[in-house]
């Protein structure tokens, strides 16, 4: 299983440009969750979807922020129009509803630097 | 409502030496808990998991965590520290049913030194 992809791994933009952040999850798993990480807020989640429907977009901070989640092998997030205080690291993790808890697989993560 | 407190945010210890993560939870019902951990620069990877079964849970690298329901703990151990287990732990929190949303604590960074 190669896990969860994202791309790119590296994003620099300068403000007010749109960015797209793409997630593969992991084959077979019905939940996707979109996170952001800083050194000032720690891991925050953004916004989850179960079998492809957004279910809580709560943390997601502004209307400049957008996801989609067309199928489910695909996930993108948008920033439009990006900011320097958009700078961090987004991190895509999938899970498989079970019997037990919700594990979630987490990707390697896109840093974004928005200059 | 679910939460979860770790105790500590830095702990430093030498190699060779015991390893100690201290994690507190707050459920309503039974949980299912996890331990996550982030090496720098990577994301987050399972280091084990658990859902009502045993309560002393075995890992990933020799880590291994109990469930303690009087205490409402669930502290994560190893042995003897390695240096490539210098990294930041999360404690996490699941609910079994209803969405499947993971509460994090605010994480743990562990320093090993020779």
């Amino acid at each position: 299983d190669a896990g969860v992809i994202q791309s790119p791994r590296h994003e620099v933009t300068e403000m007010g440009q749109e960015v797209t952040l793409r997630c593969k999850p992991i084959s077979g798993h019905n939940s996707l969750f979109w996170y952001r990480q800083t050194m000032m807020r720690g891991l925050e989640l953004l916004i989850y979807f179960n079998n492809n429907v957004p279910i809580d977009d709560s943390g997601m901070p502004e209307d400049r922020f957008s996801a989609k989640m067309p199928n489910a092998s695909f996930s993108t997030l948008k920033i439009q129009p990006s900011e320097p205080r958009d700078s961090a690291v987004y991190f895509c993790a999938s899970s498989q509803k079970g019997t037990g808890g919700y594990e979630q697989y987490f990707g390697p993560g896109t840093r974004l630097t928005v200059t | 409502a679910q939460s979860v407190t770790q105790l500590d945010s830095h702990v430093s210890v030498s190699e060779g030496t015991p390893v100690l993560l201290r994690c507190n939870y707050s459920s309503s019902y039974s949980p299912s808990l996890f331990w996550y951990v982030q090496h720098p620069n990577k994301g987050l990877q399972l280091l084990l998991k658990y859902t009502s079964a045993a309560t002393l849970v075995k890992g990933i690298n020799g880590f291994e965590a109990e469930f303690k329901k009087s205490e409402t703990s669930f502290h994560l151990t190893k042995p003897s520290a390695h240096m490539s287990d210098a990294a930041e732990y999360f404690c996490v929190v699941s609910p079994t049913r209803g969405y499947n949303k993971l509460i994090f604590g605010a994480g743990t960074r562990l320093a090993v030194h020779p």
